[in-house]
């Protein structure tokens, strides 16, 4: 399969722990977005990275969220001090300049749940 | 700033019948607007674009600027069109997130 990955595909914490989640988007896209998805609503932008740099951060992003992506392959998206409120669908997508607009493929998701 | 607006959380029909799924937006330049679909366990993919003016199976959508709207319009409904369907609006230029509605569910009876 050639399409975006995500691992775990889910995740269950107590309140207070630390979880990282991974993406691997598809090889040659140099975008790379997270969304999070709670019941009933559509994905909320998180953050997005070209290449290695995180070019914008939602103001849903707390501090206790980061996210890298170190050689501008793979990201990572850590939540610390997880909260009830975190629980949701952690979605990765990656894209590439086409047509003058960057069409994004989605990966299959990270869903979070917190205890 | 930008918002996207699916009135509806629901429509059923019967197959053969027409299908229009709702989308007005807000945003101040000009947008990219397009459609996704999330079939039962798979994850999220487009279906269309505006910009590409395509039909893809059978699903078509125009760009209303005057109304804001950005509807998808289907003339008979299969019964494997039946998903979740998400309006989204990215602003052009370097800045390429999208921002989606809430969607809708399709549900198309034989």
């Amino acid at each position: 399969d050639t399409g975006v990955s995500q691992n775990p595909r889910h995740k269950i914490t107590k309140r207070g722990q630390n979880v990282t989640f991974r993406c691997d988007p598809i090889s040659e896209h140099n975008r790379l977005y997270w969304y999070r998805q709670t019941l009933g609503q559509g994905p909320e932008f998180l953050t997005y990275f070209q290449n290695e740099a995180q070019l914008e951060k939602s103001r849903l992003l707390s501090d206790r969220f980061s996210a890298e992506r170190p050689k501008g392959s793979f990201s990572t998206l850590e939540i610390q001090r997880t909260e009830q409120g975190d629980s949701a669908m952690y979605l990765c997508a990656s894209s590439k300049h086409s047509g003058g607009a960057y069409e994004q493929y989605f990966g299959p998701g990270t869903r979070l749940t917190v205890t | 700033a930008q918002r996207v607006t699916q009135p509806e959380k629901l429509l059923s029909v019967f197959k053969g019948a027409p299908v229009e799924l709702k989308c007005n937006y807000s945003y101040s330049g000009s947008p990219e607007l397009f459609w996704y679909v999330q079939y039962s366990r798979q994850r999220l993919q487009l279906l269309l674009r505006h910009i590409s003016r395509e039909s893809i199976k059978g699903f078509t959508a125009d760009l209303n600027k005057g109304e804001t709207s950005f509807h998808l319009k289907k003339p008979f409904a299969q019964e494997e069109d039946s998903a979740m369907y998400y309006c989204a609006l990215s602003a052009t230029g370097a800045n390429s997130k999208l921002t989606f509605g809430k969607g809708i569910t399709l549900s198309v009876r034989p």
